[in-house]
Formats: structure tokens, C-alpha cells, sequence
């Protein structure tokens, strides 16, 4: 079965300061897609990236910047120079079919980040 | 564009009674999941509807159930309610059913219902 771990329960950081979120994956299928959201206090899920299994390229939008390594099963988030808006739950995902053809998301535990001012 | 929208955004119930919870997706969106969060963990997938079918079950007791409707809102029912069913439930829409390397199917969550069970 699909899981994600983040191993991180809880980081606090100072405001400037690079920041690194770390998720490990395991699947079984060759084709899987990864995500990353964001769980500000208000409870909304927030979308920042999907990537698919062929696609190792690391990502940058902004302060935001994720390491997909294939080899160590890890999908790892950085925002650099954090702010206090970024302080929020942040969850790794994993996509994985269901038998009726649907694509549902496994869930790590997430990692609660505080930025302090 | 609207968002997901889901109503109501707090409840509050006693055990053994039963509660329906709903969501509209996003406009064009004909795929409807939900999902459970308990405090302190990651959502757990609970049903997955397209195009009004079942296409996905997580496991979940048959206490919970869910349907969709023609303009692809939905309802999540629980009955014989517990202690251990008080969490946030959050609906997600999606305009496909299962994404490609191509197309995306990036799923857009509701701002959730908080149900507490006393």
C-alpha cells in the first residue's frame, strides 16, 4: 500500500531564515504522482505542486522550491527566506488508483511550520 | 470563480445520532471526493463520486455514505455516530477523473466542516 511519511512534527524557524520540509514516499506503481499542500489555521487545503513519477526536474515558483529524488523515494519542499505567512500545516500526498479508476491522495501527518517574527 | 463551497462549517452532535454534510464542487467539476481529518493527522480518503457513480471507497465503516447529485454537489452521510468520528471533513473537486503525464488533475479542497461529536 501507498505511504507518506514526514518524519518532521514540528519546526520552527525565524523569519528569513531557509526552511526544508522533508517527505518519503513508497509505492509499488511506476506511474504515481506527488503532491504538496498547504493547511493554513483556517482549515482550507491549499494546492502548491503536483509532479509525476517521470519527471525528476527540481521545481521553483518564487520562495518555493521542491527536490524530487527518485532514488531516496523523497519529494522535499524548501521556501527560502520563510515569512510569517508561511506558518501552516504543510502535507505531502501521494496519488494512488482506486479499483472504480479514481485517483485518491494518501496523506503524510503533515509537518507544522512556525515562522516567528 | 466560486470555490468548493461546504455547509455547514461547524456542527455539533450527540452520539448515535446522524448527520449529512454537503458540497458543491467548483463550476464544470464533476468529480466529487471527501475526505476525513482527525486532529493533529494528514485526511484519510472517504468516497470518491464521478459523474453521480462511486468510483472509490476508503475504508470507512458502512455507518458512513455518501451520493452525488445531477449538478454534481454532494452529501456525506453518517449514522450511529461516535466519539472518534469528530474531525474536519473536507470535500475536493476535480474536472477529471484520474490525471496523465499531460493533464492535471489537481484537486480543489472545501474549507472543510468541523464536526464534534459529545
Amino acid at each position: 500500500a501507498q505511504k507518506v511519511t514526514q518524519a518532521q512534527t514540528e519546526i520552527s524557524v525565524v523569519e528569513k531564515e531557509d526552511v526544508t520540509l522533508d517527505c518519503v514516499y513508497e509505492t509499488r506503481d511506476t506511474t504515481y504522482y506527488l503532491f504538496w499542500y498547504k493547511q493554513p489555521p483556517s482549515g482550507e487545503l491549499v494546492f502548491l505542486i503536483r509532479r509525476n513519477s517521470f519527471d525528476e526536474q527540481n521545481e521553483i515558483s518564487g520562495r518555493y522550491s521542491w527536490n524530487f529524488q527518485k532514488s531516496t523515494s523523497s519529494f522535499n519542499f524548501t521556501i527560502t527566506a520563510s515569512q510569517v505567512v508561511d506558518s501552516a500545516v504543510y502535507f505531502c500526498a501521494l496519488s494512488e488508483l482506486t479499483q472504480g479508476g479514481s485517483e485518491k491522495l494518501v496523506f503524510g501527518k503533515g509537518t507544522k511550520l512556525t515562522v516567528n517574527p | 470563480d466560486a470555490g468548493v463551497t461546504q455547509s455547514p462549517t461547524h456542527l455539533i452532535k450527540t452520539r448515535g445520532q446522524h448527520v449529512t454534510l454537503r458540497c458543491s464542487p467548483i463550476s464544470g467539476h464533476k468529480s466529487v471526493s471527501w475526505y476525513q481529518q482527525v486532529l493533529g493527522q494528514g485526511p484519510q480518503f472517504i468516497f470518491q463520486y464521478y459523474e453521480k457513480e462511486e468510483r472509490g471507497r476508503g475504508n470507512f465503516p458502512d455507518r458512513f455514505s455518501a451520493r452525488q447529485f445531477p449538478n454534481y454537489s454532494s452529501e456525506l452521510n453518517v449514522n450511529a455516530l461516535l466519539l472518534g468520528d469528530s474531525a474536519l471533513y473536507l470535500c475536493a473537486s476535480s474536472s477529471i477523473l484520474t490525471g496523465d503525464s499531460k493533464t492535471h488533475n489537481e484537486q480543489f479542497f472545501g474549507p472543510g466542516t468541523r464536526l464534534t461529536v459529545l
